[in-house]
């Protein structure tokens, strides 16, 4: 059955860094998502992503934040300069029209 | 009020036990519904979509009142292996299709 995949699994980073969690949804899904989950808390929306534009985005998702799909295949996320209250897990998920979301394993990023 | 609001729990109940999980969201203008399970610190796993005809699958059914804003999910004859934290997830009306999740409910089945 086809995934969703994140890499990296685990990412340390030194507060102020800019990371990049990079996501490759399932190759026939169209509509593209990125959601955090900070540690003993729900599970947070962040962006949606669809023909190449941001179609949603929460508060979270400031102008730190910001998403491509650069090549057709990968999705990815970028912090520019991290904040401790960015550590979290970061699920990517996506799916086809009319369908359910489909997560990825996770990046746990970890700001030091 | 919560977006969706979900039983605090834990639930603790011993194998073979039947288990219901309630769920209520506040956006009446919400599309789709359902329930995923995550273990611990892994990912959300489609469980199932909740319809408004309520639906079955195995050992779970799950079922949908719009008009209550009340979604329930039921786990008959429960197993170890259900042990997990149950996600009552509602689809906003929004154009982007985004995800509402409750906060959770976990369940552990003892032996």
């Amino acid at each position: 059955e086809p995934e969703v995949t994140q890499t990296p699994s685990h990412q340390v980073t030194q507060m102020g860094q800019e990371v990049i969690l990079r996501c490759v949804p399932i190759s026939n899904h169209l509509y593209f998502y990125w959601y955090r989950q900070i540690l003993g808390q729900k599970v947070e929306f962040l962006v949606s992503f669809y023909n190449n534009e941001i179609s949603e985005k929460s508060e979270i998702f400031d102008d730190q934040f910001s998403v491509e799909r650069p090549d057709g295949s990968n999705f990815t996320l970028k912090i520019r300069s991290t904040k401790l209250e960015d550590s979290a897990m970061y699920f990517c998920a996506s799916r086809r029209n009319n369908q359910p979301q489909h997560f990825g394993d996770g990046t746990r990023l970890s700001i030091l | 009020r919560k977006e969706v609001e979900q039983d605090p729990g834990p639930f603790n109940v011993p194998e073979g036990a039947t288990v219901a999980f309630n769920c209520t969201y506040s956006n009446s203008a919400s599309q789709s519904f359902f329930w995923y399970r995550q273990d611990c610190r892994k990912e959300p796993k489609l469980l199932m979509s909740v319809y408004s005809s309520g639906n079955e699958d195995g050992r779970f059914t799950a079922q949908l009142n719009r008009a209550s804003q009340y979604i329930s999910l039921l786990i008959r004859d429960s197993k170890l292996s259900d042990s997990a934290t149950y996600l009552c997830v509602v689809n906003s009306a929004g154009q982007g299709g985004k995800l509402i999740f409750g906060q959770g409910t976990e369940l552990s089945v003892k032996p």
